[in-house]
């Protein structure tokens, strides 16, 4: 079975500060993993997922993130973040013929002014 | 349609009582996935379909909780003889193969439907 673990539940940050969101997992196959992001009010959205090749994956609005295989990491960061990025973001995980997303608990993201 | 589209967006029933709630996945997708979503937590998975056959129920938490998706479309998530514990926000989500590789396709979410069970 797969778990994720997010390692901060809240996690408050000036604006054009720079910003990492933590997401360790476990799992005793390959993965596949996945951001998304809950603005309020709104459905869950993907930001960005890895899948093979490359481990630094760019996505939407300015994100990246990079799965470290060895440290069974798969942490976001975003340089500069805005007012508009305050949200809640999900990190989760899936595997190969497995049409399941586990989720991690969430982060809310609080950019003050 | 252009998203997922779930309704009721907002429910509040009275405990014992049968709550239906519906789903309306994009237009085209195959797969179509429920998971519930506890004050503070992240989603967790209830079940899926490809088309119409439902492949995987392991995550529904007991007997009270079923889904159909008859015609491999719109698709019902019933709640019967709801508890308190039933309350929740239950997202739908579908993504559009169904594959050998399914693990890694996009799935897309929609808006929610909150249950409070009073």
């Amino acid at each position: 079975a797969q778990s994720v673990t997010q390692l901060d539940s809240q996690v408050p940050v000036f604006e054009e500060a720079p910003v990492e969101l933590r997401c360790n997992y476990s799992s005793s196959v390959s993965v596949y993993l996945f951001w998304y992001v809950q603005y309020p009010n709104q459905g869950l959205q993907l930001l960005l997922k890895y899948l093979s090749g490359s481990t630094l994956v760019k996505g939407i609005n300015g994100f990246e993130a990079e799965f470290n295989k060895s440290q069974t990491s798969f942490h976001l960061r975003k340089p500069s973040v805005h007012i508009s990025d305050t949200a809640e973001y999900f990190c989760a995980v899936s595997v190969k013929g497995a049409q399941k997303l586990v989720f991690g608990q969430g982060t809310r993201l609080t950019i003050n002014p | 349609g252009a998203g997922v589209s779930q309704s009721p967006r907002y429910k509040v029933t009275k405990r014992g009582q049968d709550v239906a709630l519906r789903c309306d996945p994009i237009s085209g997708h195959v797969s179509l996935y429920w998971y519930r979503q506890a004050l503070g937590q992240g989603p967790e998975f209830l079940t899926y379909f490809n088309y119409e056959a439902q492949q995987d129920k392991s995550g529904l938490p007991n007997d009270r909780f079923s889904a159909e998706r008859p015609e491999g479309s719109i698709s019902t998530l019933t709640i019967q003889r709801t508890e308190q514990r039933d309350s929740a926000m239950y997202r739908c989500a579908s993504s559009l193969v169904a594959n050998r590789d399914s693990g890694g396709n996009t799935i897309y979410f929609g808006e929610g439907s909150w249950l409070t069970v009073v």
